[in-house]
């Protein structure tokens, strides 16, 4: 069964960091790009970044470019946001998300971690 | 990169079907096939219900078909039924490489 289980999320005061991830199974992790997704308390869903299935391509949302970084360890089958100069408008439960195979399309989802931004 | 415009909520009666716009531009929707519509229960993830403007997943009920003309895609739900009662969006690969995703819409299945 494809899992995916994201953890790191808390509370950081603005101008703060912190480092998602996300346990990837039942899958071959290193033939799937990722992604990350975000969803504000009580809003829609907002992309937030790219990583291709060889880490050779990464692609950011203008939201958070320059101030999160997506990367992936294949030996330990995860996923990473590093959050750094953290915002008030950066609140959201953030989800890890695997594309369907050869598409750009999210095809599963875990359950997501929240990230709360506030002094 | 803006976001995918989509009516705020649609409604229906059991046995009915509804459609759901999403609209876009020549650079997201109108340029490429890679469209997707979610479905999402509260307090739960989101779930792909259609891929590539028109593809089910496997175990998602043929009652839900996905189409597109020009910058606007749709996403068709007949025979409804309670359980399809749920925020959706969809979302489009963009020229930037990006995704983008719609406001939202919310199905009351009155």
């Amino acid at each position: 069964e494809v899992q995916l289980v994201e953890s790191g999320g808390g509370l950081v005061q603005p101008g703060g960091s912190l480092r998602l991830s996300c346990a990837a199974s039942g899958f071959t992790f290193s033939s799937y790009s990722m992604n990350w997704v975000r969803q504000a308390p009580g809003k829609g869903l907002e992309w937030v970044s790219y990583i291709s299935s060889s880490s050779r391509t990464k692609h950011y949302a203008d939201s958070v470019k320059g101030r999160f970084t997506i990367s992936r360890d294949y030996a330990k089958n995860a996923l990473y946001l590093e959050m750094n100069s953290l915002r008030v408008e950066d609140t959201a439960l953030y989800y890890c998300a695997r594309d369907v195979f050869g598409s750009y399309n999210l095809d599963c989802w875990g359950q997501g971690t929240l990230v709360t931004v506030s002094s | 990169q803006s976001a995918l415009t989509q009516p705020a909520s649609v409604s229906g009666s059991p046995g009915q079907s509804i459609t759901i716009s999403c609209t876009g531009t020549s650079s997201d929707v109108g340029d490429y096939n890679y469209v997707s519509w979610y479905q999402q229960h509260p307090g739960k993830a989101p779930k792909l219900m259609i891929y590539d403007v028109s593809n089910r997943p496997s175990g998602v009920s043929n009652r839900f078909s996905g189409s597109k003309s020009g910058n606007t895609a749709s996403l068709t739900i007949s025979g409804l039924q309670a359980e399809d009662e749920a925020d959706y969006y969809c979302s489009s690969y963009t020229s930037s490489s990006t995704r983008v995703f719609g406001g939202g819409t919310r199905l009351t299945v009155v």
